[in-house]
């Protein structure tokens, strides 16, 4: 079962920042948190991950919080194309390990 | 380029039958894997590959049987095909460098009547 809870749905406007929360009070120590997105009638794609720090890459910044029991997912300037299912999941970081999806946030962008 | 490719897109066919599913990355990576999505859009792991060797095979009929001929395939063959198999079945691949965030293919809609 999925270790993580996420809000069933988000709405924002395009252009504005979308920020998608994401609970995870039962992480372990060497457990990573992921998010991957799923735009509708495609495969799942990876976003970011991270273990303590922020991190921000070219499509997001995850901010995990000091305790490590939260997340939050931030899409600086959602443009229509970033509706999508976004999903949180955290897992060991080992060649191998499934990802464990829930039900993930669906996120929709209007303009 | 496509990453990961998947064949064919889209399945139909009668209970019954057999059927594969093939996979495809040129990502040189070392683990690949097959995904399940059903009607409820819950996404769950069916097996995973490293080098070719099976290292995660979830509660999943033995009709479903991964083959791996080398590192950049992974098909899926499942015999006996039920109404029950119906659903998306994504493959999806990994380096095992830190990190190995998994790269999926397009998906493969299979409809058994």
């Amino acid at each position: 079962d999925a270790k993580t809870t996420q809000p069933t749905s988000m709405d924002c406007a395009e252009g504005r920042a979308a920020n998608l929360p994401c609970n995870h009070s039962t992480i372990s120590g060497n457990e990573y948190v992921y998010w991957y997105r799923q735009i509708h009638s495609q495969g799942p794609q990876y976003i970011i991950h991270g273990l303590k720090n922020n991190e921000t890459n070219e499509m997001a910044s995850l901010i995990i919080t000091e305790d490590r029991k939260s997340s939050t997912l931030i899409l600086p300037h959602a443009t229509l194309r970033d509706t999508a299912v976004y999903y949180c999941i955290v897992r060991v970081n080992q060649a191998g390990t499934a990802l464990i999806f829930g039900k993930g946030t669906t996120l929709s962008v209007s303009s | 380029d496509t990453a990961v490719s998947q064949t064919p897109k889209y399945l139909v066919t009668q209970m019954g039958n057999d059927k594969s599913i093939k996979c495809e990355q040129n990502l040189g990576h070392d683990t690949m894997y097959w995904y399940k999505q059903d009607s409820k859009k819950f996404l769950k792991i069916m097996f995973s590959y490293n080098n070719k060797e099976l290292i995660i095979n979830e509660t999943v009929p033995n009709r479903f049987s991964p083959k791996s001929p080398d590192k950049a395939h992974l098909n899926l063959h499942i015999n006996s095909l039920e109404l029950g198999d119906s659903a998306v079945y994504f493959c999806a691949s990994s380096h095992n460098e830190n990190g190995n965030e998994q790269y999926f293919g397009p998906g493969t809609r299979l409809t058994v009547t």
